[in-house]
Formats: C-alpha cells, sequence, structure tokens
C-alpha cells in the first residue's frame, strides 16, 4: 500500500500527558497536511508543510500544538499537556506539487483524551 | 473568506434511485471545489473537483458535480444509487491560492436502502 500511513490509529491518554502521532506521506508528494475532525463536523485545518517548510498554521493550532517534518518526508504531530478537547481525529493528508492536486488523506489518528 | 454549505445532514434513498448532495459555498475569487467521502473509521477518499471549464464534472465510482456559478453551488449527483455508495459525503472549497488548502462543510451522511 503506497497510499498515506498514520500511526498509531488508535491513542488514549490521561489529560496533562504529551503524545506524538506520526504521518508518512505518499512518497512522491511534497506538501503535507494536518487536519483535525470532530464528531460531525468536518475536518478542520492545523497546518500545511511544503518539503520541510512549515508554511501554514491555523489559529487552531494552539502553542500546545507542534509539527515537523525534519527531513520533507514523514511528519509529526505533538500535543502537550493534553485536555479532553483535544480529543478528535487527526488526519494527514499529501499532496503533490501540482496547482489544486487533490490532497490524499490517511485513516488518521483518534485520540481519546481520558 | 470561504466557506462551504451542506444544508442536508442526512440524505435517504433507495437502491437504484438517482441520488443528489447538495452544496453551496462562497469564496472571494474564482471556486476550486471538491468532494470527498468518508467511510466509518477511515480517512477521506477523493472523488471529484472542478478547476474550470465544463460545468459537469465527472469523477470516482460514477459520480459527477455539476457546477453552477449563479446558484454557487457544486452539487454531487449519480443516477443508480448503491447500498455501497452509504457513507459521509464532503465538500470542501479551496482557497486556489497554489496551497490547496481545503475548508471542509459539515457534511451529508448517505443512507442507500436496499
Amino acid at each position: 500500500d503506497t497510499g498515506v500511513s498514520q500511526n498509531p490509529r488508535h491513542k488514549i491518554t490521561k489529560r496533562g500527558q504529551n503524545v506524538t502521532f506520526r504521518c508518512d506521506p505518499i512518497s512522491e508528494h511534497n506538501r503535507l497536511y494536518w487536519y483535525r475532525q470532530t464528531l460531525g463536523q468536518g475536518p478542520e485545518f492545523l497546518t500545511y508543510f511544503q518539503n520541510e517548510a512549515q508554511l501554514e498554521k491555523s489559529r487552531l493550532l494552539s502553542d500546545r500544538f507542534s509539527a515537523e517534518r525534519p527531513k520533507g518526508s514523514f511528519s509529526t504531530l505533538e500535543i502537550q499537556r493534553t485536555e479532553q478537547g483535544d480529543s478528535a481525529m487527526y488526519l494527514c493528508a499529501s499532496s503533490s506539487g501540482q496547482y489544486n492536486s487533490p490532497l490524499h488523506f490517511g485513516n488518521g489518528t483518534r485520540l481519546t483524551v481520558t | 473568506a470561504q466557506s462551504v454549505a451542506q444544508p442536508e445532514d442526512q440524505v435517504n434513498v433507495a437502491e437504484g434511485n438517482p441520488l443528489t448532495v447538495k452544496c453551496t459555498y462562497s469564496v472571494s475569487g474564482n471556486p476550486y471545489l471538491f468532494w470527498y467521502v468518508q467511510y466509518p473509521n477511515r480517512g477521506l477518499q477523493f472523488l471529484l473537483k472542478y478547476i474550470t471549464g465544463d460545468n459537469l464534472v465527472k469523477g470516482s465510482y460514477g459520480f459527477e458535480a455539476e457546477f453552477n456559478k449563479s446558484q454557487t453551488s457544486f452539487h454531487l449527483k449519480k443516477p443508480s444509487a448503491l447500498v455501497s455508495d452509504s457513507a459521509l459525503y464532503f465538500c470542501a472549497v479551496s482557497r486556489g491560492t497554489g496551497a490547496n488548502n481545503l475548508f471542509f462543510g459539515t457534511g451529508t451522511r448517505l443512507t442507500v436502502i436496499p
């Protein structure tokens, strides 16, 4: 399978703990996105990378959230001092550099903060 | 600013009947519109997009969508629904800046009744 891969699929953590998610995009894609999806809502944009450069961050991305893509390949999303409101599905997507090429999504990481 | 509205939370249709899932948009400048489908506990799968050209766009799995500039709509259609089409459908709009950043509607759950 050469699609977007996300790990872990599920994460349960206690409030106040730190968590880190990983995303491996489609290998030839230079753009990588993180979205958050809560129940009954559409995905909401969090941040976007072109190669290793983080080019845009949503105001939803508080200072407890940090994302990296150190070598322009895989990316990590870390949430520090988790809160119950962080419980959501975190989706990663990648796309090629072509203008308005579609985003290809992974299956997501479901985070539950207890 | 850009936004997408999906006025129906739920659409039910009998198998074999035509289906329509509605979407209206608001965007400054030219709209770049997308439809995605989401199956339970999965990421989003790209169905089709409108960038420019013909107002009727054909996509995956027999789906098509009609772009109507005067009504600012981009409704998803299929001539004959299958039970396997039952899923959550999201309309999305891009800012068209080349960043491929998508803004999603809240989704419409389609149920095809055998």
